[in-house]
């Protein structure tokens, strides 16, 4: 199946830093997904995106569709303690059927006070 | 926003033992929904595509005699890991499609000794 690059595995930011991290992959895909996963729990949907270009924000997390259809970013600004989390893309490919996602390997957020 | 549960939230069991997953969407019907599989530190990888009234779309790898999916109501779907041994520990999400959107539950951890 398709595969998802998403860089940078962790990072280590003092809060009120702003982040960016992004995903990649080698075809397109129709919808873009942000996710953010606290240990031991399920992933919460961010930010959604549905067509290229597109640039969406919530509160303090803006993401965008890239125009060619192959990539995402996620930006946080003004990090605090409690964006610590594992961050995840994951795409909808072109005719896959029944909303099938591919996720990225997850972007660690730690957030140093 | 939709609510998805899943219980239990933790399961021992011993090794040869089988262990059923229930995923339950609480406040809306979900026709389709989804089993993942997370290692610690990795991505979530797609099991199966459940299916209410029809049989389970497994994906590639995964043994559907080994997990057993049934999606009997519109509300309710169950992933049973039969005969488990140690390597089946892992943390076992699902999700639950409603409209454009797919929520996810908190999350099994199941634990084989």
């Amino acid at each position: 199946g398709q595969q998802l690059n998403q860089s940078p595995q962790s990072m280590f930011i003092q809060e009120g830093e702003d982040v960016s991290m992004n995903c990649t992959s080698s075809s397109i895909f129709n919808t873009w997904l942000w996710y953010k996963q606290d240990p031991g729990e399920g992933p919460v949907l961010l930010i959604a995106l549905y067509k290229a270009g597109e640039l969406t924000s919530n509160g303090r997390l803006t993401a965008q569709f890239g125009i060619t259809r192959k990539d995402s970013f996620l930006n946080i600004s003004a990090s605090i303690p409690s964006d610590v989390g594992i961050y995840f893309c994951a795409g909808q490919e072109p005719g896959a059927g029944s909303y099938q996602l591919t996720f990225g390997k997850g972007t660690k957020l730690s957030v140093i006070p | 926003g939709a609510v998805v549960s899943q219980h239990p939230s933790r399961v021992i069991c011993k090794s040869g033992t089988s262990v059923k997953i229930e995923c339950r969407s609480l406040d809306f019907q979900a026709t389709t929904m989804f089993w993942y599989r997370q290692f610690p530190k990795k991505s979530l990888m797609l099991m199966a595509t459940s299916n209410e009234g029809s049989k389970a779309t497994y994906e590639q790898g995964v043994e559907k005699d080994k997990f057993l999916i049934n999606h009997a109501s519109l509300t309710l779907s169950t992933l049973t890991v039969t005969s488990a041994h140690p390597e089946d520990s892992s943390f076992y999400i699902c999700s639950a499609t409603r409209e454009d959107e797919q929520y996810f539950g908190p999350g099994t951890r199941l634990t084989v000794t």
